[in-house]
């Protein structure tokens, strides 16, 4: 059965610290899609990025980067020099078939000032 | 605004009654989605249409709970003879597929908090 481990429950940085959250998935499809989604205090789950499992390339947009291996099935996802903005629960999520979104259980990263 | 909208954002009720959410997803989605969330957890899924048709309940699901998305658009979800253990956060989200293909992300709202009393 799919699965998706954030084993990271809580993590605490000093403003402009960089800070890796984890994300380690299972899954027996050859075909399948990862996602990062953040989730302010207000509730509402953002978007963040997209892999297909065809694509191992690092990505890197602003602060944000990515990096997924398929040999260890993981796809972490680092923060450089994070601000207080970046404070939120971020959630691995791993897409199988037409419409199966399966969502780790959530890192809640504090930047505190 | 043109993202997914979900109201009541709060409800508050007594065990026993029944309730309602409506979720309006992004105009030109055809893909709609309700999830639950508990508090330190991840969403989990509860059920999924693609345009008017209901394609996939959860086991979590039970006979109380039930779904409706007539004619594609609005989506509303009922609970009926709440229980305390359906507290949680109720999001709805919506994509859009085309040919078969979901490649793309999930557009949520912002939920409809539900407290059983």
């Amino acid at each position: 059965a799919q699965k998706v481990t954030q084993a990271q429950t809580e993590i605490s940085v000093v403003e402009k610290e960089d800070v890796t959250l984890d994300c380690v998935y299972e899954t027996r499809d050859t075909t399948y899609y990862l996602f990062w989604y953040k989730q302010p205090p207000s509730g509402e789950l953002v978007f963040l990025i997209r892999r297909n499992s065809f694509d191992e390339q690092n990505e890197i947009s602003g602060r944000y980067s990515w990096n997924f291996q398929k040999s260890t099935s993981s796809f972490n996802f680092t923060i450089t020099a994070s601000q207080v903005v970046d404070s939120a629960v971020y959630f691995c999520a791993l897409k199988e078939g037409t419409y199966k979104y399966i969502f780790g259980t959530g890192t809640r990263l504090k930047v505190l000032a | 605004d043109t993202g997914v909208s979900q109201n009541p954002r709060h409800k508050i009720t007594k065990r026993g009654q029944n309730v309602t959410f409506r979720c309006d997803p992004i105009s030109e989605h055809n893909r709609l989605y309700w999830y639950r969330q508990t508090l330190g957890q991840g969403p989990e899924f509860l059920t999924y249409f693609q345009n008017e048709a209901q394609l996939e309940k959860s086991r979590l699901l039970s006979d109380r709970f039930s779904a409706e998305r007539p004619k594609g658009s609005f989506s509303t979800l009922e609970i009926q003879r709440t229980e305390q253990g359906d507290s949680a956060m109720y999001l709805c989200a919506s994509s859009l597929g085309q040919g078969g293909i979901n490649t793309g992300e999930l557009f949520f709202g912002e939920g409809s908090r539900l407290t059983v009393l």
